[in-house]
């Protein structure tokens, strides 16, 4: 069967520090990923979608990046953390584009 | 892409069904209704999805109106451990977004 993993689960970090949040995927072969930011109290936010390695689509512009180095890796970075991108960061994956997408744990960031 | 409306917050008598309805008055022929639960401090959970006709599952059954402008999830026997946010969701046939909104609270309650 699949399973998603995120890491850290929790991580506070200084603003202007860097981040690096990483996402993987067992049991499949070329997933379709996804990285969501959750605001307190709020929906998720789709920020970043990739349908194969280095294949990368932003949907939101912000201080974040995403990189997809090998098949069932997702990571997001960013080079100088804002207050403003404190969350719940999860990551999701699916078989196809169309098809239902899978959660992992999530990743809580505390930018202070 | 759709929007969804539903009720912020609802309780539930542990052992009695749950409906959790969700308005979609502007959905499309070609957009399915999707469920996510989301437990404190966890990635939302799959429940069930469906087009046009019922669906029933382990976890819960969908029923979606003839018009298609509105549906409910049940959960058949409520739990303790039921207890999340609930988020209905539309997305359109073969697209990768989804667009949550901010969900019903259900408690259920012992």
């Amino acid at each position: 069967s699949q399973t998603i993993h995120q890491w850290p689960a929790t991580l506070v970090q200084p603003v202007g520090s860097p981040l690096s949040l990483e996402c993987t995927v067992e049991g499949t072969s070329n997933p379709n990923l996804y990285w969501y930011r959750q605001a307190a109290g709020r929906g998720l936010q789709l920020l970043f979608y990739s349908v194969g390695i280095g294949q990368i689509s932003s949907e939101v512009p912000q201080n974040l990046s995403a990189s997809r180095p090998q098949d069932r890796q997702f990571i997001l970075s960013s080079k100088k953390l804002l207050l403003s991108d404190s969350g719940f960061y999860l990551c999701a994956w699916s078989v196809n584009r169309g098809e239902t997408q899978y959660f992992g744990p999530g990743t809580r960031l505390l930018v202070l | 892409d759709a929007k969804t409306t539903q009720p912020p917050s609802m309780d539930c008598a542990e052992g009695r069904a749950a409906n959790l309805p969700c308005n979609h008055s502007t959905i499309s022929g070609n957009e399915y209704v999707y469920w996510y639960r989301q437990i404190h401090s966890q990635g939302p959970q799959y429940i069930i999805h469906g087009l046009k006709n019922n669906e029933t599952n382990e976890m819960a059954s969908l029923i979606i109106t003839e018009d298609r402008k509105s549906s409910t999830l049940i959960l058949p026997h409520a739990t303790l451990r039921d207890t999340a946010v609930y988020y209905c969701i539309v997305r359109v046939s073969g697209t990768y977004k989804y667009i949550f909104g901010t969900g019903t609270r259900l408690k259920v309650l012992a």
